[in-house]
């Protein structure tokens, strides 16, 4: 499975937009984009997913490069309920859908 | 609107016993995913399941065993618990088709002493 990049940790101000950024230089033609969230003590949460084309829903958006060789997760005004860890994983639909995941980018928000 | 429900969210057991996390999901999705997260670590796969009747081992499967026999449940069983296998266990689902979310259950804590 091909790998993703993410810094360690993010800094944003409450109200103010964040740009998470991911790279996956080694992606392939079927592996579509994951993003999950994990808040503390809790399981991971679905955030978004896209395959070429950018993606918006009521949580975020996701801007994925033309090369798809990286990608973006904004968050359009971050709250201190975003404070998270934020997981890029690349999945494969051949893989029997499991999600492999690294360390993720630890956003803090603050007020 | 349950989703997937994990029993107990907390357990310490003492080195060598064995116990059965439970998992159950009410979505009728076939896969479903054993992972472990142990401290500011991402998840790691234990085992997972493609439908009743089918496992299969992941990343970490080694002191622990999987059954499911109905589409609902896949339970984690550990025989005999060892130290290294305090951490928090997460249950998982996804239905059929291309680029669906997994759903995550809340987890389980588990110490081992």
């Amino acid at each position: 499975d091909a790998k993703t990049t993410q810094p360690n940790s993010m800094e944003s101000n409450e109200e103010e937009p964040v740009h998470l950024p991911c790279n996956h230089s080694t992606i392939s033609g079927t592996d579509y984009i994951h993003w999950y969230r994990q808040l503390p003590s809790q399981g991971p949460e679905y955030v978004i997913h896209g395959l070429t084309s950018n993606v918006n829903n009521r949580m975020a958006s996701l801007a994925i490069a033309e090369d798809r060789k990286s990608s973006t997760l904004i968050l359009h005004r971050a709250t201190l309920r975003d404070a998270a860890v934020y997981y890029c994983i690349l999945r494969d639909e051949g893989s029997q859908g499991n999600l492999i995941f690294g360390k993720g980018t630890k956003l803090s928000v603050k007020p | 609107n349950a989703g997937v429900t994990q029993t107990p969210k907390f357990r310490i057991l003492k080195i060598g016993q064995s116990m059965t996390l439970q998992c159950t999901q009410d979505m009728n999705h076939n896969y479903m995913y054993w992972y472990r997260q142990d401290p500011g670590m991402g998840l790691k796969l234990i085992y997972y399941s493609v439908g009743a009747g089918i496992t299969d081992k992941g990343e970490v499967p080694n002191g622990y065993n999987v059954s499911r026999s109905t589409t609902e449940d896949f339970p984690l069983r550990l025989e005999l618990a060892a130290p290294s296998q305090t951490s928090v266990y997460f249950c998982a689902s996804i239905g059929q088709g291309a680029g669906l979310p997994q759903h995550f259950g809340d987890g389980t804590r588990l110490s081992i002493l």
